[in-house]
C-alpha cells in the first residue's frame, strides 16, 4: 500500500486477555517505531527496529509487552494479559532511512480493556 | 541520553490569537527536526523540516525556528483557527537515523 497500515483501528478486549496489533510498514523502510498514546497523554515511545540490528525495547512498560519485526517488515506488537491502563492509542512509524526523510505514521490502533 | 522536550504540554487559545510551541532536545549528533500536526484520530501528519543550516520556515500561518546552539525549536501558530486543535509533536533525527519524539503539545483552539 501507499502507506503505514495498522490492523485493527479499533480493538476492545477483556481484562486479562491478549492482543497483537499489526503494522505493516512502507515497503523498504529500514525503521520502525511503536508508540502509544494515552487519552490526554503525549507519544509514548515503546519500541524501535532498525533493519537488522537488535530492537531498542526501552519503552516497553513491562514483560507483558513484547513485540517483533519478521522479514524486516511486518511488525507485531503483543500485549499479555492486559490491563484497564493499556487502554491507548497504538501508533506505528517506519522511516526510509536518509536524513531528508520524515517519519511515515499509520493511523493507529485504539485498544480499550474493559 | 537522546531527548526531546516539549512546553507547553497544552494550551487553550481563542480562534485569531497566536501562539508559539516550544521544544528542547538534547539529541546528538544533530540532523534534522520536524514538527508535525495530528489532528484527533488521525495519524501525525509533517508540517516541517529544519536543518542544521536553517533559522526559520514556514507552512502557511505556521512558522518553525530553530536554534542549533541552545538546541530549541519552536513552531508559531499565527491567527489560529479552529482547524488548528491538534496535538503538535516535535520530532529530532540523529545523523545515526534514529528519530526521537517529543511528547506533544496539545492546542485547544475556541471560538
Amino acid at each position: 500500500g501507499a502507506g503505514v497500515s495498522q490492523s485493527p483501528s479499533n480493538k476492545v478486549t477483556e481484562k486479562g486477555k491478549d492482543v497483537e496489533l499489526r503494522c505493516d510498514p512502507i515497503s523498504g523502510h529500514t525503521a520502525l517505531y511503536w508508540y502509544r498514546q494515552s487519552l490526554g497523554q503525549g507519544l509514548e515511545f515503546l519500541i524501535y527496529f532498525q533493519g537488522n540490528s537488535a530492537p531498542d525495547k526501552s519503552g516497553l512498560p513491562s514483560d507483558r509487552f513484547s513485540a517483533e519485526r519478521t522479514g524486516g517488515s511486518v511488525s507485531t506488537l503483543t500485549i499479555q494479559r492486559t490491563q484497564q491502563e493499556d487502554s491507548a492509542v497504538y501508533l506505528c512509524a517506519s522511516t526510509p532511512g536518509g536524513a531528508g526523510t520524515g517519519a511515515f505514521f499509520g493511523q493507529g490502533t485504539r485498544l480499550t480493556v474493559v | 541520553k537522546n531527548q526531546v522536550e516539549q512546553s507547553p504540554q497544552s494550551l487553550i487559545i481563542l480562534e485569531g490569537k497566536n501562539c508559539t510551541l516550544q521544544c528542547n532536545y538534547t539529541v546528538s549528533p544533530f540532523s534534522n527536526l520536524r514538527w508535525y500536526k495530528q489532528d484527533t484520530g488521525r495519524g501525525p501528519v509533517s508540517l516541517t523540516i529544519m536543518t542544521f543550516s536553517e533559522n526559520t520556515k514556514s507552512n502557511g500561518r505556521y512558522t518553525a525556528t530553530l536554534d542549533a546552539d541552545t538546541k530549541q525549536s519552536s513552531l508559531h501558530i499565527t491567527a489560529s483557527q479552529l482547524s488548528d486543535s491538534a496535538s503538535y509533536i516535535c520530532v529530532v533525527r540523529a545523523a545515526g537515523n534514529k528519530l526521537t519524539f517529543g511528547g506533544g503539545t496539545r492546542v485547544l483552539v475556541k471560538p
